[in-house]
Parts: structure tokens; C-alpha cells; sequence
């Protein structure tokens, strides 16, 4: 199975700012990489597929990057409802694999 | 506006069954592929069960593989998991979702399902 690791596991950051969310597969998986966003007490939502593209509806203040077995997903100027925890998804191969998620918090 | 709602969740002795169900709505069921997945308390999501659009191809992870059985009925446009010896790491919240194939871009609002004695 492909590990995804995620990190780092938990963020502190205060409104306006910029945050980068990492995400390394155990092998290449050719940008089959989504990105979720879940709010508290709430079902995931998809924010990116293809490592880069943005989902319909998603704000553009979030963007994804990467290539082969490193992702990045960035959000910028970060606003209170971006309050969630954020999990990769890698869909390149089965089982489909999900990283152990980032909680992102408002300091 | 796309809508799925799980049902059939509850509480239940190791080794028995249960069958959850996913009524959609909002859009043409039968033009995508579903998928269950599920996320134990405090943890993270992990893919369980995806079905393509004629119901003629399964995939499953290995842990639930002879145990659990995805199917779906066009017609009801409804998805189903029928989940047997269920044993207590299978306690989670299951979520159904649609396949935008290969992603999940859509959710429903999930069901609980506890395995204990």
C-alpha cells in the first residue's frame, strides 16, 4: 500500500497569514493527489484534485503543489472558517490512501 | 444541489451485520461511480468500498474484503454496504460519496456505526 505522511499533525497560525501543509508518499503517485478540508463535526469536503486543481466552488486563497512524491497544499491570507483539519488522498493506485491529517488552529 | 444521506447505522454485537444504506439526490446517480469511507473516532479517513457506475465492478480494502459487500440499485437511486462479522476495529463513522472518478467530491453527512458487547 502507498503510505501518505502528512505534515506537520497540528498548526497554530493567526488570520492574514500564509500556511504551507506537506504531504510525502512512500512512492511516485504522478499527481493523483486530492486534498480535503474537514470542519468540525462536519463531513470532508474536496478543495483539490490532480495535486493542483482547484474544485469547484473552493476559493482560490487555496492552492496545491507538487510533483512525484511531495505535495503541498497552501492557504493563503487565512480567514477564521479555514479552521479544520486538512487530509492528502492519493488515488493512484489501491488501495486508496489518505495521510493522518493536519488540524489547522487560529492563534 | 447534490444531497446524500446515509442510514442504517447503530449499534452492534461483534460478529453480527448491518446494512447501511445512501439515498442521492441532485444529480444523475447512475452516471457515477459511489464509494464508502470511513473515519474511526478522533482519527483520520480511510477508503473502504467503491462501486463503478453499472455496479458491474467492486473494489474493497483488504480488511473488509469477504466481509463487507458494496452494491447499489439504479433504479432507487440508492448505494448500500452490507457489512458482516463485524468486528470492533470496524467502529467508525461511515461516510458515502460520490466519485467525480477518482475523487470524492461530494459527501453525505455520515452514520455511526459501533461494534461492542
Amino acid at each position: 500500500d502507498i503510505q501518505m505522511t502528512q505534515s506537520p499533525a497540528s498548526l497554530s497560525a493567526s488570520l492574514g497569514e500564509t500556511v504551507t501543509i506537506e504531504c510525502r508518499a512512500s512512492e511516485d503517485i504522478y499527481n493523483g493527489l486530492a486534498w480535503y478540508q474537514q470542519k468540525p463535526g462536519k463531513s470532508p469536503q474536496l478543495l483539490i484534485y490532480n495535486a493542483n486543481s482547484l474544485h469547484t466552488g473552493v476559493p482560490s486563497r487555496f492552492s496545491g503543489s507538487g510533483s512525484g512524491t511531495q505535495y503541498s497544499l497552501k492557504i493563503n491570507s487565512l480567514q477564521s472558517e479555514d479552521v479544520a483539519s486538512y487530509f492528502c488522498q492519493q488515488y493512484y493506485d489501491y488501495p486508496w490512501t489518505f495521510g493522518g491529517g493536519t488540524k489547522l488552529e487560529l492563534k | 444541489e447534490v444531497q446524500l444521506v446515509e442510514s442504517g447505522g447503530g449499534l452492534v454485537q461483534p460478529g453480527r451485520s448491518l446494512k447501511l444504506s445512501c439515498a442521492a439526490s441532485g444529480f444523475t446517480f447512475s452516471n457515477y461511480g459511489m464509494a464508502w469511507v470511513c473515519q474511526a473516532p478522533t482519527k483520520g479517513l480511510e477508503w473502504v468500498a467503491s462501486i463503478s457506475t453499472g455496479g458491474g465492478n467492486t473494489y474493497y480494502r483488504d480488511s473488509v474484503k469477504g466481509r463487507f459487500t458494496i452494491s447499489r440499485d439504479n433504479a432507487k437511486n440508492t448505494l448500500y454496504l452490507q457489512m458482516d462479522s463485524l468486528r470492533s476495529e470496524d467502529t467508525a463513522t461511515y461516510y458515502c460519496a460520490r466519485l467525480d472518478y477518482p475523487v470524492f467530491d461530494y459527501w453525505g453527512q455520515g452514520v455511526m456505526v459501533t461494534v461492542s458487547s
